[in-house]
């Protein structure tokens, strides 16, 4: 069975830090991986997804990376922003699991001004 | 652009009673269409998921049921609600095939 993990479940950065995000999950056999942004009481909004056979993505200041054979993807922010503050949660596409998506606990961001 | 539509935004209902939470789909047609849960603190519940009109799977044994009676449209129900439903509901969608998954806002519902 597939587990994602996110550490750490909570950061605190001053504004203008560069700062990664780690999501590790068991079973590298995976279709996809997508990164999304939870602010409180909302939904969640997609921000990268990255295929199996894809290292990285890039979007403006966001930085995914994948590396499929250790289990292992990193959001990195460049120049953290306050309005970046949020829940951020990773959530993995194993191969043999159809369509379904299993997600990380999440990592909540606080961007100090 | 694909967008998920939920209603109520916030719902208060007392233990016992029944339960109907509606998504409808703008922007694309046949999307596979996902009820999660998200409780205080915890992570994402996958709770039902529908590829199709009439066609529900169901991924916790639970108190709540799903229909999608049309293309865009999922619904959630429950007969009668239990303390525990109290969560954060979310409806996703997605295009035929393996892309992203997209969200709706949510419907918080406490039980009381």
């Amino acid at each position: 069975k597939q587990e994602v993990t996110q550490i750490p479940a909570a950061l605190s950065v001053p504004e203008g830090e560069n700062l990664v995000l780690n999501c590790s999950f068991t079973d590298s056999a995976i279709y996809n991986l997508q990164w999304f942004r939870q602010d409180p009481g909302k939904g969640l909004t997609s921000l990268l997804l990255i295929q199996s056979s894809q290292r990285e993505q890039t979007s403006g200041r966001l930085n995914a990376s994948l590396d499929k054979s250790s289990g292992r993807s990193t959001l990195y922010i460049a120049a953290s922003q306050p309005g970046d503050s949020a829940t951020y949660l990773c959530a993995v596409r194993a191969n043999n699991a159809g369509n379904m998506l299993t997600f990380g606990g999440g990592t909540r961001l606080m961007v100090k001004p | 652009s694909q967008t998920i539509h939920q209603w109520p935004a916030t719902l208060v209902q007392p233990v016992g009673s029944p339960l109907s939470l509606e998504c409808t789909v703008e922007g694309t047609s046949n999307p596979n269409l996902y009820w999660y849960r998200q409780a205080a603190g915890r992570g994402l519940q996958l709770l039902f998921y529908s590829v199709g009109i009439g066609q529900i799977s169901s991924e916790v044994p639970q108190n709540l049921s799903a229909s999608r009676p049309q293309d865009r449209q999922f619904i959630l129900s429950s007969k009668k609600l239990l303390l525990s439903d109290s969560g954060f509901y979310l409806c996703a969608g997605q295009r035929e095939g393996f892309g992203e998954q997209f969200f709706g806002p949510g419907t918080r519902l406490t039980v009381l």
